[in-house]
């Protein structure tokens, strides 16, 4: 079955660049998703296709995607901004749709 | 509030079945593919099933093909998931989620989720 790879955690302090990757096989020809979640609540979408930012999430969440990799970007990471990141995308067919193992986020 | 209410969640001895129902307020959920995701007790997010909006279409991840069923009915405004042959592993909350659409397109992405519900599998 199709799989994607993210690293378990990232840790940086308030105020500098997270970055979180995400590989998969068919990340050149399929959009990647990402999104947050916090303890004990559902989970939010915070990048849309790639790139897009839906309405309401702040400017510092930015995606890319290169090849294989996805990378969710927080520009001056906040302390709210801690917590799981789990990216999402399809196998070739756009059947069968995934979520990477996540990455917990911690910013201290 | 545009939200997804999901229910239905148990605790159910292995071998089981259980039907989760969730239900959309304040928009028309017949216009949107949905989707049940999963997260275990202390695990991540898992992708088991989607429908499309006339129902017609559906599909399953690979751990629950043959045990679960999705289903919708637009005129209750709600969409369901029939579980059968409950497993210890199945134990998660689950939640519904709906694809995005923005103007006439699907974006793929999972825009409005429910809060969750908790199935528990055990003897």
């Amino acid at each position: 079955s199709y799989e994607l790879t993210q690293p378990p955690s990232v840790s940086v302090s308030p105020g500098q660049t997270a970055r979180i990757t995400c590989s998969g096989d068919t990340l050149p020809k399929k959009y990647a998703y990402w999104y947050q979640q916090k303890s004990g609540q559902a989970p939010v979408l915070v990048i849309y296709e790639d790139t897009k930012r839906p309405s309401g999430i702040p400017e510092r969440f930015s995606g890319s995607s290169s090849g294989t990799m996805a990378t969710l970007t927080i520009s001056g990471a906040q302390v709210e901004d801690e917590g799981d990141y789990y990216c999402y995308s399809t196998d070739t067919s756009g059947n069968d749709r995934v979520f990477g193992g996540g990455t917990k986020l911690t910013v201290l | 509030e545009v939200q997804l209410v999901e229910s239905g969640g148990n605790l159910v001895q292995p071998g089981g079945s259980l039907r989760l129902s969730c239900v959309a307020s304040e928009f028309v959920l017949s216009g949107y593919e949905v989707n049940w995701v999963r997260q275990a007790p202390g695990k991540g997010l898992e992708w088991i099933s989607y429908i499309s909006g006339s129902g017609g279409t559906r599909y399953y991840a690979d751990s629950v093909k043959g045990r679960f069923t999705i289903s919708r009915d637009n005129a209750k405004n709600s969409v369901y998931l029939q579980m059968s042959g409950l497993r210890a592993e199945d134990t998660a909350v689950y939640y519904c989620a709906r694809d995005q659409m923005i103007g006439a397109s699907h974006t793929g992405a999972l825009d409005i989720w429910g809060q969750g519900t908790m199935v528990t599998v055990s003897s």
